[in-house]
């Protein structure tokens, strides 16, 4: 069974870089799929941050592509997540999903918390 | 980016009732590519419908959607208690990935 555990700071001050991380458990990220991230703002909805499959290859939301980088690491079977000069506004629970390209995601690691102050 | 719309905001009924969800598009979506997803309260969500109408694994079949073009629906033919909950519909198939605002069923 595929599971997805995110870790990081609970924790981030104004200007700085959030920095998380989704382990991979029960399945290789080299075999396939894409991986991804998904934010969720406390009290709002869900919004796609971005993606990456096992070669590196990225795709991210237009409206927060300066801000973000996800990166592989496929020796410890995870992917991680850079958004840097962060505000207010990127207070949100973070969730690590699995899915094909462009495709639904089916499965949904439980969430980290990130808040900004 | 295609806008998805969900109504109702809110939808109140009881237990042995029939939920109808509707979550509109602003453009036509493709190869009926919107999948709908359940939240608990403190949880991740949950998919329930892909393809706009293929039941995810290991989901009841009360649970059916439909739709094409730009309108799309979710039925819950007879809510059980733990079906309360707010629920998602997402388009997928392109660069980017919308979801609508969510309904929240109680």
């Amino acid at each position: 069974q595929v599971q997805l555990q995110e870790s990081g700071p609970g924790l981030v001050k104004p200007s700085e870089t959030l920095s998380l991380t989704c382990g991979v458990s029960g399945y290789s990220i080299s075999s396939g799929y894409y991986w991804g991230w998904i934010r969720q703002p406390p009290g709002k909805g869900l919004e796609w941050v971005g993606s990456i499959f096992h070669t590196g290859t990225t795709y991210y939301n237009s409206s927060l592509k300066s801000q973000v980088t996800i990166s592989v690491d496929t020796s410890k079977n995870q992917i991680s997540l850079r958004l840097k000069s962060v505000t207010a506004a990127d207070a949100a629970v973070y969730f690590c999903v699995r899915h094909r390209y462009y495709y639904f995601m089916d499965v949904w690691g439980k969430g980290t918390t990130v808040a900004v102050s | 980016e295609i806008v998805l719309t969900q109504s109702p905001g809110t939808l109140s009924l009881f237990p042995g009732e029939r939920a109808t969800l509707s979550c509109r598009a602003s453009q036509t979506v493709t190869n009926s590519y919107l999948a709908w997803y359940q939240q608990k309260p403190g949880q991740a969500p949950r998919l329930l419908i892909h393809g706009a109408s293929s039941r995810a694994t290991g989901i009841p079949d009360r649970f059916s959607g439909s739709g094409s073009g730009t309108d799309f629906t979710l039925t819950i033919s007879r809510l059980e208690p733990e079906d309360f909950a707010i629920y998602y519909c997402q388009h997928y198939g392109t660069s980017s990935y919308s979801f609508g605002q969510g309904t929240k069923l109680e």
